[in-house]
């Protein structure tokens, strides 16, 4: 069965502060697609990466970074130095080869303190 | 390049009444189709989804319906509001070969 979970319900963090959300998943497929979404308090989901299941490569996009590992099924994702702006729900998902559904996990509130 | 609309913003309806949520889609063909729903302080829930014209997938069974009448609209709907239908209502597409999909500004949806 699919699933993707997040653990973290909540997490604050004093501005400046690195922070890690954590992602695991469960799939059968050998094939699948990891992403990370930004949902700001104003609603939308906004993506901000991807993952191929064959690609253990870890990314750096400025202050984000993503750390796969098939090895513990996770995919989590730091943000350094963070900034208030940086306070929103992110949600991990989960894609199958096989398949034409997105699994999300159930989301990690951050809040940025200044 | 790929536009989603989704409409409108914010509703507030009775319960008993009906629903009808629009989202479109620009410079795309063939797009693959979702409705999510979120509860307040909640994940994501898939309650539709559509890989062509007329082709819908239910995953939760409910008072909600969706169809597909053109390639690029994908539409929900309900006969009879239940209080527990409110929530924050979210379409999003994706192209067909497993990208990422890119999401509305969504409808936020108010029983009373």
């Amino acid at each position: 069965a699919q699933k993707v979970t997040q653990a973290q319900t909540e997490i604050s963090v004093v501005e400046k502060e690195d922070v890690t959300l954590d992602c695991v998943y469960e799939t059968r497929d050998t094939t699948y697609y990891l992403f990370w979404y930004k949902q700001p308090p104003s609603g939308e989901l906004v993506f901000l990466i991807r993952r191929n299941s064959f690609d253990e490569q870890n990314e750096i996009s400025g202050r984000y970074s993503w750390n796969f590992q098939k090895s513990t099924s996770s995919f989590n994702f730091t943000i350094t130095a963070s900034q208030v702006v940086d306070s929103a729900v992110y949600f991990c998902a989960l894609s199958e080869a096989t398949g034409n559904q997105f699994y999300f996990g159930t989301g990690t509130s951050l809040t940025v303190i200044p | 390049s790929q536009t989603i609309h989704q409409w409108p913003a914010t509703l507030v309806q009775p319960v008993g009444s009906p629903l009808s949520l629009e989202c479109t889609v620009e410079g795309t063909s063939n797009p693959n189709l979702y409705w999510y729903r979120q509860a307040a302080g909640r994940g994501l829930q898939l309650l539709f989804y559509s890989v062509g014209i007329g082709q819908i997938s239910s995953e939760v069974p409910q008072n909600l319906s969706a169809s597909r009448p053109q390639d690029r609209q994908f539409i929900l709907s309900s006969k009879k509001l239940l209080l527990s239908d409110s929530g924050f209502y979210l379409c999003a597409w994706r192209a067909t070969g497993n990208t990422e999909a890119f999401f509305g500004q969504g409808t936020r949806l108010t029983v009373v």
